[in-house]
This record gives structure tokens, C-alpha cells and sequence, in this order.
């Protein structure tokens, strides 16, 4: 059964640092890996998918990386901001069609 | 495009009571929604499983005959909670999967709906 988890639970910076979350599964047979954001009491918002077959994805200052082999996501975030201050939820499929496995999230506290 | 909306946004309910949530794609069809459920400081957890013209599939420890779910059409799914407790206070989210042209099974979620129990 799939298992995801998410280190660290939650990360402190000032604004302006680079910082990595990260991600790992547990079954490296998974169809697309999703990461996530979510802000108190919000829904989610979708912010970058990976396909099994793509090492990375990029939107903006976001970019999500993919590796199988080792059962890791990492989800870089180029020069923060407090805007980026939220919860970053990661979640894998194993197969087309299928529910989400979703990790505890990461919550991100950008200082200005 | 790939809107999903849920109502009520939140609703706030007497011990006994049944509450009915809604889950519409607004502007794709849906041959799957998922439901979800994420209680304070946790993550989501799959309740189950809905498919159009078909039963639910229950996730283990889900109280089927509880969380009554209808996929009555292409768009719209419902999760009714009957005889609502305060255990059942939580956040609730849907997800619909688009049924042609669906990118990588990208899931779209909807905005979640707060069930507050008294």
C-alpha cells in the first residue's frame, strides 16, 4: 500500500531564501505525482503534476522533481515569499483513474 | 477550465441530523469523484470512491450506510453524513477526474466544505 511522507513537517525562512521540501513513497510503481498548496481553511490548489516518465516539472519559481528509483519528490521554491506562507501537501496515484495518497504536508512560514 | 464547486461552503448542524454535500464539475464531465476528508492539522484521507451510474467504493473503516454517496450524472456527486455526531466535524473535499481528455489523471479539486457538529 502506498505510504507518502513529507519532511520537515513544517520550515521557517526569510524571504528571499531558495528552499527544497521534500517528499518520499513508499511504491515506486506510482502513474503521477501532484504537489499541492493549502492555505487555512482553503481548499487545495493544484500546483505542479509529474508524470512517472518526467524527472521535473517547472511553473514559475516552482519546480517539482521526480525519482522513482529512490521513491522522492522534491519540490524546489525559488527566492521566497511571504505570499508562499501555506501548507504543501504531496500526493501520488498508482494507477489512471485512482484516488490520491496524500502526505501530511509541509507548512511554509515565509518571514518578510 | 476544470472547475470543481462544492455546497454548502460550510454548514453547521444539530447532533441527529442529516447534512447533504453537493460536488459539481462545472465545466467538464466527471466519470470519477473522489472523496476526501481532513480533520484539524491532518492530511486528506480517501473516504471513497464514486463513479457515475455505479455504487461508491468505501475506503476501509468508512461507514457506507453513514456517508451515503450519489454520482447521480457526469457532473454532480453528493455525500450525505446521516445522523450527523460532532466525531463527524470535519473538513470535506471532493475531486473529479475528467472523462476525455483528462491530462495524466490530474484530479481537480473543489474548495471543501466545514461540517461543524454541535
Amino acid at each position: 500500500k502506498q505510504e507518502v511522507t513529507q519532511i520537515p513537517a513544517a520550515l521557517s525562512v526569510p524571504e528571499g531564501e531558495n528552499l527544497v521540501l521534500n517528499c518520499s513513497f513508499t511504491d515506486s510503481a506510482i502513474y503521477n505525482l501532484q504537489w499541492f498548496r493549502q492555505d487555512p481553511g482553503k481548499g487545495l490548489t493544484s500546483l505542479l503534476l509529474i508524470q512517472s516518465s518526467q524527472r521535473e516539472q517547472t511553473s514559475g519559481r516552482l519546480n517539482a522533481s521526480l525519482d522513482k528509483s529512490s521513491g522522492r519528490s522534491t519540490l524546489y521554491i525559488a527566492a521566497s515569499q511571504p505570499g508562499d506562507s501555506a501548507t504543501y501537501l504531496c500526493a501520488a496515484s498508482n494507477q489512471a483513474g485512482t484516488a490520491l495518497i496524500f502526505g501530511k504536508g509541509t507548512t511554509l512560514s515565509v518571514s518578510s | 477550465g476544470a472547475v470543481v464547486s462544492q455546497h454548502p461552503s460550510w454548514v453547521i448542524c444539530k447532533s441527529g441530523t442529516s447534512v447533504k454535500i453537493e460536488c459539481r464539475s462545472l465545466d467538464f464531465q466527471a466519470t470519477t469523484m473522489f472523496w476526501y476528508r481532513q480533520f484539524p492539522k491532518q492530511s486528506l484521507m480517501l473516504m471513497a470512491t464514486s463513479n457515475e451510474g455505479s455504487k461508491a467504493t468505501y475506503e476501509q473503516g468508512v461507514e457506507k450506510d453513514k456517508f451515503l454517496i450519489n454520482h447521480a450524472s457526469l457532473t454532480l456527486s453528493t455525500l450525505t453524513v446521516t445522523s450527523a455526531h460532532p466525531e463527524d466535524s470535519s473538513f470535506y473535499i471532493c475531486s473529479a477526474r475528467k472523462a476525455a481528455g483528462g491530462f495524466y489523471n490530474e484530479q481537480f479539486f473543489g474548495p471543501g466544505t466545514r461540517l461543524t457538529v454541535l
